[in-house]
């Protein structure tokens, strides 16, 4: 159980266009998802908290118009890199929480971004 | 909010010896610490996490203690093998909610077979 997926795993663009990635919980129901970055042989970042139903929560630093995040339902929650740059190329790494462990987050396999 | 600081950063170990990562939080209302292994281009695991009422853990090879007064928790992995190579990043956290975890800055294990 506890199973959470992330399309695509990689992808390459051009800068200025816009990339959606999607975190999806498999097998439960996710309450609470994260967006982290995470910069090579660094932690992981938290970029912002999204609750089902709601605005997402943003960290310090991070721009909500810039990296837009929707969680439309309990087991499926968006992040969307506008206009994207050089800049924004990152490994990003979605979590979800929710069911019978409520503390514990489960992480997606991650998107690789590349933008040229 | 919370902060949470782990070393090494670095760690190498002789095959079949013991390893030990050392995290530290500042925040007292911090009650849940997992900690995750991340190898090389995939998502991090969880591996074993304590909560705030129990003072020790153990999985098999792995255990975590915990010292709320000190406010340590420190990951111990016992006849090390290669597959353990990764990296090991503690967390903190409080429960209820919709309260975020807090990572620390990670833990690269190398063991050498």
């Amino acid at each position: 159980g506890a199973v959470v997926s992330q399309h695509p795993s990689r992808v390459i663009c051009k800068s200025g266009t816009s990339v959606k990635i999607e975190c999806r919980s498999l097998d439960f129901q996710a309450t609470t998802m994260f967006w982290y970055r995470q910069f090579p042989k660094q932690s992981l970042m938290l970029m912002a908290t999204s609750n089902e139903g709601s605005k997402a929560t943003y960290e310090q630093g991070v721009e909500k118009d810039k990296f837009l995040i929707n969680h439309a339902s309990l087991t499926l929650s968006t992040l969307t890199v506008t206009s994207a740059h050089p800049e924004d190329s990152s490994f990003y790494i979605c979590s979800a929480r929710g069911g019978a462990a409520q503390e514990t987050q489960y992480f997606g396999p991650g998107t690789r971004l590349l933008v040229l | 909010g919370e902060n949470v600081e782990q070393h090494p950063s670095t760690l190498s170990v002789q095959e079949g010896d013991s390893a030990v990562i050392k995290c530290t939080y500042s925040d007292s209302a911090s009650n849940y610490f997992p900690w995750y292994k991340q190898e090389l281009g995939k998502r991090p695991q969880l591996i074993i996490d304590i909560r705030s009422n129990v003072g020790e853990k153990k999985d098999q090879r792995i255990a975590v203690t915990l010292n709320k007064t000190a406010k340590h928790f420190s990951l111990h992995i016992t006849e090390t093998q290669p597959e353990d190579s990764a990296v090991y990043f503690c967390a903190a956290s409080s429960t209820g909610g919709y309260q975020k975890v807090t990572f620390g800055t990670g833990t690269k294990l190398q063991v050498i077979p």
